[in-house]
């Protein structure tokens, strides 16, 4: 079975520029998260949607941030315009409603680094 | 508020050694517990939990105990392999589920042949 799936793997690009990152969940799952890790803030939640609908944006650091999941296979997550202090390795992760249990299914990440 | 701590990295051990890597936590209500570990290049991955007090979670040789009375979930292994290097993660999440999983800072382990 396909894992979660992110695109791009890595990403560098200047500063000002737009990024969008994308994330397939796991089929069936109807949690989907996206987080954000550095050195500095180790691992921090920025988002997560139920059913498509996002529940909690609190994490998410600034208007520069946007996320959006328009179907159950697809969400992305949008910073305009980015900025040196952005760079970060953002995880997207699911998980099923029914039979959660805590655990997440996480992604192998897109690291991405502002000039 | 929940938080959780972790003992400071980064852990270098040689191989065959025994690994301790300590985990406290500050949470309202029973939370569950658990540790993931991240692999180099890797997102992160379950790796045990435990959901009540005096449970145990036990995986790939790694164990903890969730202890209510020290608030504490350290993680274990008798011998550790070259292949167990990698970051691990103390997490916890209120009794709903995975939706607010806080998570530690993280504690990097290098095991040396």
């Amino acid at each position: 079975d396909a894992g979660v799936i992110q695109s791009p793997r890595h990403e560098v690009t200047e500063m000002g520029q737009e990024v969008t990152l994308r994330c397939k969940p796991i089929s069936g799952h109807d949690y989907l998260f996206w987080y954000r890790q550095t050195m500095m803030r180790g691992l921090e939640l920025l988002i997560y949607f139920n059913n498509n609908v996002p529940i909690d944006d609190s994490g998410m650091p600034e208007d520069r941030f946007s996320a959006k999941m328009p179907n159950a296979s697809f969400s992305t997550l949008k910073i305009q315009p980015s900025e040196p202090r952005d760079s970060a390795v953002y995880f997207c992760a699911s998980c099923p409603d029914s039979t959660n249990t805590g655990e997440l299914f996480f992604g192998e990440g897109s690291r991405l680094t502002v000039l | 508020g929940n938080s959780v701590t972790q003992m400071e990295g980064p852990v270098t051990l040689s191989e065959e050694a025994f690994l301790t890597i300590n985990c406290t936590y500050t949470a309202t209500g029973y939370p569950s517990l658990f540790w993931y570990v991240q692999y180099p290049g890797e997102g992160l991955q379950l790796l045990l939990k435990a959901t009540k007090a005096d449970d145990k979670g036990s995986n790939k040789g790694f164990e903890a105990t969730y202890r209510k009375e020290t608030t504490s979930f350290h993680l274990e292994k008798g011998s550790v392999q070259v292949s167990d290097s990698a970051v691990y993660f103390c997490a916890l999440s209120r009794i709903q589920g995975a939706q607010k999983l806080v998570f530690g800072q993280g504690t990097r382990l290098t095991i040396n042949p």
